[in-house]
Order: structure tokens, then sequence, then C-alpha cells
């Protein structure tokens, strides 16, 4: 079966430091990945989205980048972080186009993010 | 692009009792609809889904029901219990090919009362 990770589980970081957050799938290949952003209390904001490896789209301007080295991995990275990064980061998988296409998108255990 | 409006944001009922969340979607080329439950700190498990093709849905005590025409649906949880209590997401997609960019609603939190 699949499992989706993330790391780190929490994080605490200054104003001004880089950020990497890690992603990765298991038991299937050539997922889609999407990062997206939950603010406290708020909803999910969708980040980015990548549907092969290198291949990554962008929906929202902002302080954050995001790459996909390998094919079950999605990194979200910034060199320089702002206070209003701060929120509950989520990365999902769903089955890419090799596979069964459902739409279905399943949501990896998140990393919480405090910007000081 | 695609809006989804969720409505109510908090919603309080007795155990046992009923409760129910709408969301109004406004692309008309929008195929799929997901529900998703999130517990406090965790990550939003899906629930259930259903597709532009079907009316109605149900999965035990959970079900949703679809209006493509006036682009509006709903969630249904009978009987409702204390691990009830979450907070949950309405979402639209268009699907496709490729990738499917899923829009979510604002959230309901859901209080259930014993």
């Amino acid at each position: 079966s699949q499992t989706i990770h993330q790391w780190p589980a929490t994080l605490v970081q200054p104003v001004g430091s880089p950020l990497s957050l890690e992603c990765t799938v298991e038991g299937t290949s050539n997922p889609n990945l999407y990062w997206y952003r939950q603010a406290a209390g708020r909803g999910l904001q969708l980040l980015f989205y990548s549907v092969g490896i290198g291949q990554i789209s962008s929906e929202v301007p902002q302080n954050l980048s995001a790459s996909r080295p390998q094919d079950r991995q999605f990194i979200l990275s910034s060199k320089k972080l702002l206070l209003s990064d701060s929120g509950f980061y989520l990365c999902a998988w769903e089955t890419g186009r090799s596979g069964r296409r459902t739409d279905t998108q399943y949501f990896g255990p998140g990393t919480r993010l405090t910007v000081l | 692009g695609e809006n989804v409006e969720q409505h109510p944001s908090t919603l309080s009922v007795q155990e046992g009792d009923s409760a129910v969340i709408k969301c109004t979607y406004s692309d008309s080329a929008s195929n799929y609809f997901p529900w998703y439950k999130q517990e406090l700190g965790k990550r939003p498990q899906l629930i259930i889904d259903i597709r532009s093709n079907v009316g109605e849905k149900k999965d035990q005590r959970i079900a949703v029901t679809l209006n493509k025409t006036a682009k509006h649906f709903s969630l249904h949880i009978t009987e409702t219990q204390p691990e009830d209590s979450a907070v949950y997401f309405c979402a639209a997609s268009k699907g496709g090919s490729s990738a499917s960019k899923i829009i979510f609603g604002s959230g309901t939190r859901l209080s259930i009362r014993p």
C-alpha cells in the first residue's frame, strides 16, 4: 500500500533563515505531488504541484520554491523565511498519468512551521 | 478560476442528531467533489467523494448530495457521535488527464454536544 512521509514534523526557525521541507511517497510510481499551506484555523492553500521529475507548477507567487529531484520526492524550500510563512505544510499525492487516475489526493502528516 | 464557498463555519449539534454542511462552487466544469475530515493537529482525511455523474452517495452514516444545475453539494452526517467532532472541508476539482487542482472550501468546525 502507499504511504507518504514528511519531515520534520515540527520546525521553529528565525526570520531570514532558509527552509527545506521534504516529502516522500512509497508504494507508487510517477505520482502527482502537491504542497499545501494551512494557516492556523484556516483552509488549505495550494502552493505547488508536480506531475514528474523536474516539473513544477506554482500556484501562488511567494517566498517559497519547490523541487522534485526524484520520482517520489518533493521538496519545499525558501532562502529567507518571513513571519507570514508560519503554518502547517501538507504534502499530498495522487495517481499520476501512468496509472488509473482518480483525482483523489492523500495527505501526508504535515510539518508545523513557526517562524519567529 | 474555481471558487468554493462553504457554510456554516461552525456547527454544534446534539449527539445523535444530524449535521449538514453545504458548499457551492463556481466552475461548471468541476466534476469531482471530495470531502475531508481534519482532527486537531492532524492531516485531512478523505471521508467520501462524489463525481458529477452521480447525484447522491452514501457510506454508512455519511452521505453526500450533488446538484449540478445549482452548483452546490452537501455533506450529511446522521446519528452523530463524539468522534465526529472535527473540521470538515469540501472541495471541487476539474480533474484532468495530468493533474487535479483541488480547490478547498474554508472549512466547518463541527462540535458534537454530549
